[in-house]
């Protein structure tokens, strides 16, 4: 069975700082890995995703996430962070046969301060 | 080009209650999944449909289902309603053996 872990229900990080949210996932095969982002009051928009290939995964609004196979980690980065990045982000993981059917983390909340 | 389209966007229901849900997926897209958001929790997968079916199923009971039309959108339906099924039900659209998801904004259900 997969599951989903997002180290942190909360992230407050200074405008211009480094943004860094963490995601860690259990999985019998090697799994299709997302990262999501949900603002107020609306649905959930793909930031980036890992399928197959190229470990570093560049998403959009400068977001990039690693998959590291040997830590079963996808880890989420932004290098400078801006006040629209407050938002909630999910981690999610899929099995390669089971296209569109996600399970996701609980969510992290991101609050950008001045 | 319009995206998921999901109504209504807010209801109010008591217990014991039935609900529908109506969504319209993206253009172009003929794959709809439903997901079920309760406050603070990330979204749980409830089904999905292709082809006017019910291809995969999450872990809920039977008192949730749904229907595919030959248009592509899709209707949730919940019977018997409890104050736990409380929640934001997302709706969303893709391919077919995609797994690329566009949600829409949601319904958000109410139960008292």
């Amino acid at each position: 069975a997969q599951s989903v872990t997002q180290l942190g229900s909360h992230v407050s990080v200074s405008e211009g700082a480094l943004v860094l949210l963490r995601c860690n996932y259990s999985s019998s095969v090697p799994p299709y890995l997302f990262w999501y982002v949900q603002y107020p009051n609306q649905g959930l928009q793909l930031l980036l995703k890992y399928t197959t290939g190229a470990t570093l995964v560049k998403g959009i609004n400068g977001f990039e996430a690693e998959f590291k196979k040997s830590e079963t980690s996808f880890h989420l980065t932004k290098p400078s962070a801006h006040m629209s990045d407050a938002a909630e982000y999910f981690c999610a993981v899929s099995e390669t046969d089971s296209w569109g059917k996600l399970q996701f983390g609980a969510g992290t909340q991101v609050v950008v301060t001045p | 080009d319009a995206g998921v389209t999901q109504s209504p966007t807010h209801l109010i229901k008591t217990r014991g209650q039935q609900v529908t849900l109506r969504c319209s997926p993206k253009s172009g897209h003929d794959t709809v999944s439903w997901y079920q958001q309760a406050l603070g929790q990330g979204p749980q997968f409830i089904f999905q449909y292709y082809e006017e079916e019910e291809r995969q199923r999450g872990n809920f009971p039977d008192r949730f289902s749904g229907h595919q039309f030959p248009n592509y959108s899709s209707e949730l339906n919940v019977n018997a309603l409890l104050l736990g099924d409380s929640a934001l039900y997302l709706c969303a659209s893709s391919l077919p053996g995609a797994n690329v998801l566009t949600f829409g904004a949601g319904s958000r259900l109410t139960v008292l």
